[in-house]
């Protein structure tokens, strides 16, 4: 069974600092892996989509790498400023059987940022 | 446009009651989903549509039950739900139910009293 796990849990940060936040997975037989945020209350954006066959992707100060043979991805942000504050989760879609898993995202915990002025 | 939108925006309703949610995307997706997201804790599919046919149930009890009138349009209609079901339902959209970004809806907030 895939399980996705996000750390750190939670991380606090000056602004104008660069960070990475960690996702890890324990099966790489994953079609994709889909970076998003959530703020409070609110429904989840898209941030950045990794193929399976991708190392990584890039937008603006965002910048998400991806190791399926190791399980890990890292989403990186620079020059972070407090509107990048949020809970940041990773998700996978795994490669099922028979077609199973379709759309089936399988998510972590997700890492709570706050960038303080 | 990446949008989907998702009406009520809050709703309350008692254990007797039945209300239905909404969902709409006009991007040409063929995918829609049903999540439910409790406090502090990632979301958890329910269900899946694609073709507006329904491909996957989480095991998900009647008391709700998805429907696909069309491709633009996903519902969620609730009958009988109890106080733990109270919960943010955020439905999604992606291109194809494999390997398409998936786009969420800003959620509906739930409260069954």
């Amino acid at each position: 069974k895939q399980e996705v796990t996000q750390i750190p849990a939670a991380l606090s940060v000056p602004e104008g600092e660069n960070l990475v936040l960690n996702c890890s997975f324990t099966d790489s037989a994953i079609y994709n892996l889909q970076w998003f945020r959530q703020d409070p209350g609110k429904g989840l954006t898209s941030l950045l989509l990794i193929q399976s066959s991708q190392r990584e992707q890039t937008s603006g100060r965002l910048n998400a790498s991806l190791d399926k043979s190791s399980g890990r991805s890292t989403l990186y942000i620079a020059a972070s400023q407090p509107g990048d504050s949020a809970t940041y989760l990773c998700a996978v879609t795994p490669r099922g059987a028979g077609g199973t898993s379709y759309g089936k995202l399988t998510f972590g915990q997700g890492t709570i940022l706050t960038v303080h002025p | 446009d990446t949008e989907v939108t998702q009406t009520p925006k809050h709703l309350v309703m008692g254990m007797t009651n039945k209300k239905s949610l909404k969902c709409e995307q006009h991007m040409g997706h063929r995918a829609m989903y049903w999540y439910k997201q409790k406090a502090k804790k990632p979301p958890e599919l329910m269900f899946v549509y694609s073709y507006e046919k329904l491909s996957i149930n989480e095991s998900v009890p009647s008391r709700f039950s998805p429907e696909c009138p069309n491709s633009s349009l996903l519902n969620l209609h609730l009958h009988a739900l109890q106080p733990e079901d109270s919960a943010l339902y955020l439905c999604a959209s992606s291109r194809t139910d494999r390997r398409d970004e998936q786009y969420f809806g800003p959620g509906t907030r739930l409260t069954v009293t």
